[in-house]
């Protein structure tokens, strides 16, 4: 297996614009996480998806963040619109039982 | 809410030294999980933990799963330079399955 697939793997915006992060999870995982990873605030769990269908989303810090899964094979992350306090390493990971997670290279964002 | 605390926050040891790293936590885990994460990539899964007690290896590596079930601890023998990196514990709280958190993790340094 390929692993879990993020794209773009660094992305630089404008305060303002909307940022799209991908996620491809590993085939026949049925968990999806998001995390995001500040040198302040080390990994945080933004969201989590259990057979495609949002579980807990506390972690999302404002309205202006939001997550689907529209599929098994699919998931976004978008931020709109974007600031530079959002500049961090996004990851996905998946995993098979919601617990072993496998993340992705992840995505390395700048806003300015 | 729920922390997990990892300590200690870094370490710089010699190569062939062993290397003992601990992680607590508030609530009771029935899962602790440990992960590496080199520069610029993801986190990797290294050792999952699934009962109190238990005690298993990987290669070089060693975790156990405390006997509280409230900690966690990580020992690589005979550290070698690919050793270097950030090691992190992880779990989900037995009341809030697939809300995996981490620790804010060790920092390895080996020196030749």
């Amino acid at each position: 297996d390929a692993g879990v697939i993020q794209s773009p793997r660094h992305e630089v915006t404008e305060m303002g614009q909307e940022v799209t992060l991908r996620c491809k999870p590993i085939s026949g995982h049925d968990y999806l996480f998001w995390y995001r990873q500040t040198m302040m605030r080390g990994l945080e769990l933004l969201i989590y998806f259990n057979n495609n269908v949002p579980i807990d989303d506390s972690g999302m810090p404002e309205d202006r963040f939001s997550a689907k899964m529209p599929n098994a094979s699919f998931s976004t992350l978008k931020i709109q619109p974007s600031e530079p306090r959002d500049s961090a390493v996004y990851f996905c990971a998946s995993s098979w039982n919601g617990r072993e997670a496998f993340f992705g290279q992840g995505t390395r964002l700048t806003v300015v | 809410g729920q922390q997990l605390n990892q300590s200690p926050q870094s370490m710089f040891i010699q190569e062939g030294e062993d290397v003992s790293m601990n992680c607590t936590s508030s609530s009771i885990f029935n899962t602790w999980l440990w992960y590496k994460q080199d520069p610029g990539e993801g986190p990797v899964l290294l050792i999952a933990l699934y009962k109190a007690g238990e005690l298993t290896s990987n290669g070089r590596l060693t975790a156990q799963f405390g006997i509280t079930r409230k900690d966690s601890f990580l020992n690589i023998s005979a550290s070698i330079p690919s050793d270097v990196g950030i090691y992190f514990c992880a779990g989900p709280p037995t009341d809030s399955w697939g809300k995996l958190q981490f620790g804010a993790g060790t920092q390895v340094v080996v020196t030749p």
